[in-house]
């Protein structure tokens, strides 16, 4: 299993500022994940954050609006960028442990955004 | 394009009913079917299946994938006001994608 701290929980933000979600997990991961949940609504992954080079971004999402780093295994952050209202809602950073027979996605805590 | 399809959106039972939560997928490279529990905003693992049919239990849950009809079920036995909750189906390829999701309400 893995532990996986996410930070900030939770933030209110003004439109058109940006914020820096972070993930460290507790044991080094190949794969890492970032998932959008807007209200009442499923996740939608954003991206799949590669280690050492560009993420992988999902149709709809660019790198200009959420710019990822993953400098690590273990760590990993998501950046919302010039933020509008539309903006709001959770975003999960996830991690894969024991590909194969045993794979597991673990989530972090999640982030609740709010942008006035 | 992968796609994954959880039914029904919603569903509200009794205490005690059992229930089955459907989820059907359409997939180039299959590699793993998962199941979650969402109560608040992290969800929480419940089961991981691959193609090899194995039924995965644990206590009044258990779930299984048929690989001929590209889908999984999962079921919930007697259950519980505590059951209520989103449960979410999740393709694992190279990537891992969601379904809608349940919604299940369990009344007392």
């Amino acid at each position: 299993s893995a532990v996986i701290s996410q930070k900030p929980s939770r933030d209110i933000c003004q439109r058109g500022t940006s914020l820096t979600i972070q993930c460290q997990v507790d044991s080094q991961v190949t794969m890492m994940f970032w998932y959008r949940q807007q209200p009442g609504q499923s996740l939608t992954l954003i991206a799949t954050a590669n280690q050492g080079s560009e993420a992988t971004y999902e149709s709809g999402f660019v790198i200009d609006k959420f710019p990822i780093s993953r400098p690590n295994l273990t760590f990993s952050t998501l950046t919302v960028s010039n933020m509008s209202p539309e903006d709001s809602s959770i975003y999960l950073c996830s991690a894969l442990t024991g590909p194969g027979t045993n794979e597991k996605l673990f989530f972090g805590s999640g982030t609740q955004l709010s942008v006035l | 394009e992968d796609k994954v399809v959880q039914s029904p959106l919603s569903l509200v039972v009794h205490e005690g009913d059992t229930v089955t939560l459907n989820c059907s997928y359409e997939v180039t490279n299959f590699r793993s079917l998962l199941w979650y529990k969402q109560e608040k905003k992290a969800p929480t693992f419940l089961f991981m299946l691959t193609s090899s049919g194995i039924e995965k239990k644990s206590g009044r849950l258990s779930s299984i994938l048929d690989k001929k009809e590209l889908s999984s079920i999962l079921n919930i036995t007697a259950t519980q006001t505590g059951d209520s909750a989103i449960y979410l189906c999740c393709l694992g390829t190279y990537k891992y994608i969601f379904g809608t999701g349940t919604r299940l309400k369990v009344l007392a």
